[in-house]
């Protein structure tokens, strides 16, 4: 099993560009959250979502969309990049809200 | 919002030191985890702690959940380079009509050899 797989890796984005970030399970969880981890500081939850079809905001939502089609994929949206969305991004998904698995990182910086 | 206080927010120690880190909150977790943050990694889960008092270990790590269900602690024994990265608390708070993982700011540990 891969696990959660995140891609990107790395990506540059020019102001007003916009990209969607891959998160793709195979762990057959209902959970899945987009994380943002700024320099020295803790994750901050942007959507999350509990099931196919059901998609909800977490602490930090604007400038982001989300959508989840399948089980398996969650891909997070970015419609107009702004040098506040320089962060490292982080999938994670769960069984149930506490467990969670996280991806290895999409590496995000807007010029 | 719930926030968890972690401490110290940095350490570094030699090789071969234990280590003690905790982490606190205003109000009352059910469940504590600890997850570790290799440096260009995501977070690993390293413990999950369900019961206030509960002591749990994982090779050189132990950690426990506070009777006041405020705050947990994770202490490293004999610690080796490859403890370096970043220890974090959750918790999960139910926000919204569901159930979140709320995360502390992280202890950043560096280990000299």
């Amino acid at each position: 099993n891969a696990g959660v797989t995140q891609t990107p890796k790395f990506r540059i984005l020019k102001i007003g560009q916009s990209m969607t970030l891959q998160c793709t399970q195979d762990m057959n969880h209902n959970y899945m959250y987009w994380y943002r981890q700024d320099p020295g500081m803790g994750l901050k939850l942007i959507y999350y979502s509990v099931g196919a079809g059901i998609t909800d905001k977490g602490e930090v939502p604007n400038g982001y969309n989300v959508s989840r089609s399948t089980t398996e994929d969650f891909p997070l949206r970015l419609e107009l990049a702004a040098p506040s969305q320089t962060s490292v991004y982080f999938c994670a998904t769960s069984r149930g809200a506490a467990t969670q698995y996280f991806g290895p990182g999409t590496r995000l910086l807007v010029l | 919002g719930q926030q968890l206080n972690q401490s110290p927010q940095s350490m570094f120690i030699q090789e071969g030191e234990d280590v003690s880190m905790n982490c606190t909150s205003s109000s009352i977790f059910n469940t504590w985890l600890w997850y570790k943050q290799d440096p260009g990694e995501g977070p690993v889960l390293l413990i999950a702690l369900y019961k206030a008092g509960e002591l749990t270990s994982n090779g050189r790590l132990t950690a426990q959940f506070g009777i006041t269900r405020k705050d947990s602690f994770l202490n490293i024994s004999a610690s080796i380079p490859s403890d370096v990265g970043i220890y974090f608390c959750a918790g999960p708070k139910s926000q919204g009509g569901s159930e979140k993982l709320v995360f502390g700011k992280g202890t950043k540990l560096t280990v000299n050899p």
